[in-house]
């Protein structure tokens, strides 16, 4: 089964105008954390934003937000006043905390951004 | 702080032989994970090197293989290259310590890798 789901191959959004990125995850530790990261066409993976398992409150950082829904295994990716230079690939991801993987994330398959002037 | 260094950023070889690519963490961070992301396959976790010890290997063949040095700096080989290991491959480093998001990974600009 897949650790990490994004269902929008493809999503478009009006400049200034906020979008949502879904993620779903999966996972029977007790104990994770939940990545975005944001990838233009360089190539580099920049990280966005974190939510612990434990965290109640929704991350945020500056224009990025995440929707935590623990009990529907979502965390949600909530981009205000897009950009132009919001257009790239977003990617979720999630490191399980107990199980013996190390450092390992697991990745979804992304969700190309194209912000519309 | 500088970023995580990847070294080369472009690499053209041909089928059979072999690709040393490396990878300078940031400073203080001593895990250095690696995966390679292809058009079809996505991103995948290939390994995970934390104080010169391998800590997790992802679901590869060996010809794919690691090591981490006293300064945490990384290297990955490909041996008997294959056209199918054509893709970018990132390196990504993280402290290696904790949990949550004290261990988030940031990642290197990639390898471009072209097997003809």
């Amino acid at each position: 089964a897949q650790k990490i789901t994004q269902t929008q191959p493809g999503m478009f959004v009006q400049e200034k105008e906020a979008v949502t990125l879904d993620c779903t995850y999966d996972t029977s530790d007790q104990s994770y954390g939940l990545f975005w990261y944001k990838q233009p066409s360089s190539g580099e993976m920049i990280f966005l934003i974190y939510q612990g398992y434990y965290d109640e409150q929704n991350a945020t950082e500056g224009r990025y937000s995440l929707n935590f829904q623990k009990a529907r295994k979502s965390a949600n990716l909530v981009i205000s006043a897009s950009q132009l230079g919001d257009s790239a690939m977003y990617f979720c991801a999630m490191r399980e905390l107990l199980s013996n993987t190390g450092n390992q994330f697991y990745f979804g398959t992304g969700t190309s951004l194209t912000v519309i002037p | 702080k500088a970023g995580v260094t990847q070294t080369p950023r472009y690499l053209i070889k041909t089928r059979g032989q072999q690709v040393t690519l490396s990878c300078s963490p940031i400073s203080g961070h001593r895990s250095v994970s690696w995966y390679q992301q292809t058009p079809g396959q996505g991103l995948q976790f290939l390994f995970e090197y934390f104080s010169e010890t391998q800590r997790n290997k992802g679901n590869f063949p060996g010809r794919f293989s690691g090591r981490q040095f006293s300064n945490s700096r990384s290297e990955m080989n490909v041996s008997t290259l294959e056209l199918g290991d054509s893709a970018l491959y990132l390196c990504a480093s993280s402290p290696g310590f904790g949990g949550g998001g004290t261990d988030t990974q940031y990642f290197g600009p990639g390898t471009r890798l072209t097997v003809l």
